[in-house]
């Protein structure tokens, strides 16, 4: 069936240093939504990816759609404290299918 | 605005009994979506509403889970009889309607154990 697989499961860094989470799909996607889940709460969503290699920045965050629709990653820029959770991408594969969640990528962080 | 309100946002049963949790979405919202998230998972789809018609339950185990929004507005899921293993976080989300551009708001989930 169709799946959105993540990587990596976990990432351990130290405050300051960059993080990069990517979400892959054998299918092409319709579009791509990221979430975010702190620890103990629920999903937030972040942002929303429909055109082929299409870049999206919010502050310390970096969202690209691969151009194949395919692919998808966040990279956040010199990681806070605040930024610890789990991140999720979620994919759609067309208008009429479900979102797909893949499997989150779990981010703590040493201060 | 109110966000998603869920409740119970826990409940500890035994297994074979029932259980019922309640959504109410964002007012509004058109749109209502229930998951299941097991510990180290992303969420799960169960049911999609398009205000009171389920749209998308194939995910949803028929011989034990049942949901309905009546009105199309609040929702309830429930489990009869629950089993070990349906212990997970339930969230309900909404959004104002579906198709692709749509962003959902998730409510704070129950927590459900079975013992």
């Amino acid at each position: 069936g169709q799946q959105v697989m993540q990587i990596p499961q976990y990432q351990h860094v130290q405050e300051g240093e960059d993080f990069t989470t990517y979400c892959n799909s054998s299918t092409t996607l319709s579009n791509i939504q990221w979430y975010k889940q702190r620890p103990g709460g629920h999903p937030v969503f972040l942002i929303q990816l429909v055109k082929s290699g299409e870049v999206k920045k919010q502050k310390r965050l970096t969202f690209q759609f691969g151009e194949a629709k395919k692919n998808s990653s966040l990279h956040i820029t010199a990681t806070q404290t605040t930024d610890v959770g789990t991140y999720f991408c979620a994919g759609r594969y067309s208008s009429a299918s479900k979102i797909i969640f893949g499997s989150g990528t779990r981010l703590s962080i040493r201060p | 605005e109110a966000g998603v309100v869920q409740s119970p946002r826990y409940k500890i049963i035994e297994k074979k009994q029932p259980v019922a949790f309640w959504c109410n979405p964002i007012s509004g919202h058109n749109t209502l979506y229930w998951y299941r998230q097991n510990l180290g998972q992303g969420p799960e789809l169960l049911i999609r509403y398009e205000n009171e018609e389920a749209v998308d339950d194939s995910q949803l185990p028929k011989d034990r889970f049942s949901a309905e929004r009546l009105k199309g507005v609040d929702s309830t899921l429930k489990i009869q009889p629950a089993e070990l293993g349906d212990s997970a976080v339930y969230l309900c989300a909404s959004s104002l309607e579906a198709g692709l551009a749509e962003e959902q708001y998730f409510g704070p989930g129950t927590r459900l154990t079975v013992l």
